[in-house]
């Protein structure tokens, strides 16, 4: 069963306007955690935000905020005033317990692509 | 930049070869993780070791293998090649070996990556 999954596989959205992309989980576990990770053009793999099931508050980093919705299983990544170099693979992973370890299970990811 | 390190970052080779590809965590970092990224498989965790040893595994063929060194670098070699193990091999580390505490987590720095092409 996939346990992340992403259902956009492609945006397109103007500059300067917000983006949500969408991301649902499945897990049984009460601990867990869900991250996003941007993929440009070049390959690497860069950490944009972390949401732990149990914190209280949306996670935010600059313009970059989780809409963690947990009876959902939910955990959208809102980027707000797009910009160009936010053209990229967006990949929603979540973090999964291995007997006491850590491995994180990635979604399929959404290409998005900003339009001047 | 993460601070990890991957070498050599494009790779090609033939079917039925050999291959390692070396990774170094960022200084302090005791964990490292493997991951492989495809077309068709999209990005799956092969495999973690934490301070030397094994600690889990992932989706990781029989023909590859891995260990972590003294000083902490691993190196992830594949064996008998096929045309489907072309892919992008990343590899992460973070400090700790993984152990849940409640809701803290700890992030995983990911290296820029071996593409490796097998023809």
């Amino acid at each position: 069963a996939q346990k992340i999954t992403q259902t956009q596989p492609g945006m397109f959205v103007q500059e300067k306007e917000a983006v949500t992309l969408d991301c649902t989980y499945d897990t049984s576990d009460q601990s867990y955690g869900l991250f996003w990770y941007k993929q440009p053009s070049s390959g690497e793999m860069i950490f944009l935000i972390y949401q732990g099931s149990y914190d209280e508050q949306n996670a935010t980093e600059g313009r970059y905020s989780l809409n963690f919705q947990k009876a959902r299983k939910s955990a959208n990544l809102v980027i707000s005033a797009s910009q160009l170099g936010d053209s990229a693979m967006y990949f929603c992973a979540m973090r999964e317990k291995d007997f006491g370890n850590e491995k994180l299970t990635f979604g399929t990811g959404t290409r998005l692509t900003i339009i001047p | 930049d993460s601070g990890v390190t991957q070498t050599p970052k494009h790779l090609i080779t033939a079917t039925g070869q050999r291959v390692t590809l070396r990774c170094s965590p960022r200084s302090g970092d005791l964990s490292v993780y493997w991951y492989q990224q495809s077309l068709d498989q999209g990005l799956q965790f092969l495999i973690q070791y934490y301070n030397g040893e094994e600690r889990a595994k992932g989706n990781i063929l029989e023909r590859f293998s891995a260990q972590q060194f003294p000083d902490l670098h691993s190196e992830l070699n594949l064996s008998s090649l096929e045309l489907g193990d072309s892919a992008l091999y990343f590899c992460a580390s973070s400090p700790f070996q993984g152990a849940f505490r409640g809701s803290d987590s700890y992030e995983q720095y990911f290296g820029p990556g071996t593409r490796l092409t097998v023809t």
